[in-house]
């Protein structure tokens, strides 16, 4: 089974609205880490945000919120006003605990999804 | 504070050449990795390193060799390259305190673009 699936392999979104991306995952763990990358067609790996399993709100930085729904196992990414430059591929990720092993040292990430933002 | 960076950028191999990845960070991290992107996936794990002088095997090692003899630096070493091994290459780094807690959040490097022909 995979361990994160994005089912959105492409999304389109006009200039200036908001979006989501979605982000599954399946761990057995208690303790686990949440992320998301954004790589723009240059090919760098960007960090955008971040959630702990323990946190009890959802992580925002700037534009980006996490919906983070413990329960379902889903961490959504949202991009408020979206903008031109917000066009990219976009992945999640996710660290396992500690006491998964060797897992817990490296990200496991999705497949990513690619947002075109039209003007 | 350049983060993480690697060279080359671009490299093209013969089949059975040798080469060296380099990546370097300022960033003090105790973590370093190395993780490939083939074509529409995500990132796999190649090798990583919780520390100067020591390293691990990840999910996708074979065919690769890793050193780390000082915090800031973690060669990867490619023998006898094939045609599998076309793909982009990322270094990243991370802290994690001993016994405390942190996000652990991976830094990445440019990435370096191989292919193997």
């Amino acid at each position: 089974a995979q361990k994160i699936t994005q089912t959105q392999p492409g999304m389109f979104v006009q200039e200036k609205e908001a979006v989501t991306l979605d982000c599954t995952y399946d761990t057995s763990d208690q303790s686990y880490g949440l992320f998301w990358y954004k790589q723009p067609s240059s090919g760098e790996m960007i960090f955008l945000i971040y959630q702990g399993s323990y946190d009890e709100q959802n992580a925002t930085e700037g534009r980006y919120s996490l919906n983070f729904q413990k329960a379902r196992k889903s961490a959504n990414l949202v991009i408020s006003a979206s903008q031109l430059g917000d066009s990219a591929m976009y992945f999640c990720a996710m660290r396992e605990g500690r006491n998964s092993g060797g897992s817990n040292y490296k990200l496991t990430f999705g497949k990513g999804t690619l947002l075109t933002v039209n003007p | 504070n350049a983060g993480v960076t690697q060279t080359p950028k671009f490299r093209i191999l013969k089949i059975g050449q040798s080469m060296t990845l380099q990546c370097t960070q300022d960033m003090n991290h105790n973590y370093m990795y190395w993780y490939r992107q083939d074509p529409g996936m995500g990132l796999k794990l190649i090798y990583y390193s919780v520390g100067a002088g020591i390293t691990d095997k990840g999910e996708v090692p074979n065919g690769y060799n890793v050193s780390r003899s000082t915090t800031e630096d973690f060669p990867l070493r490619l023998e006898l390259a094939a045609p599998s091994q076309t793909s982009v290459y990322f270094c990243a780094s991370s802290y994690r305190p001993i016994g405390g807690r942190s996000t652990d959040t991976q830094y990445f490097g440019p990435g370096t673009r191989l292919t193997v022909l």
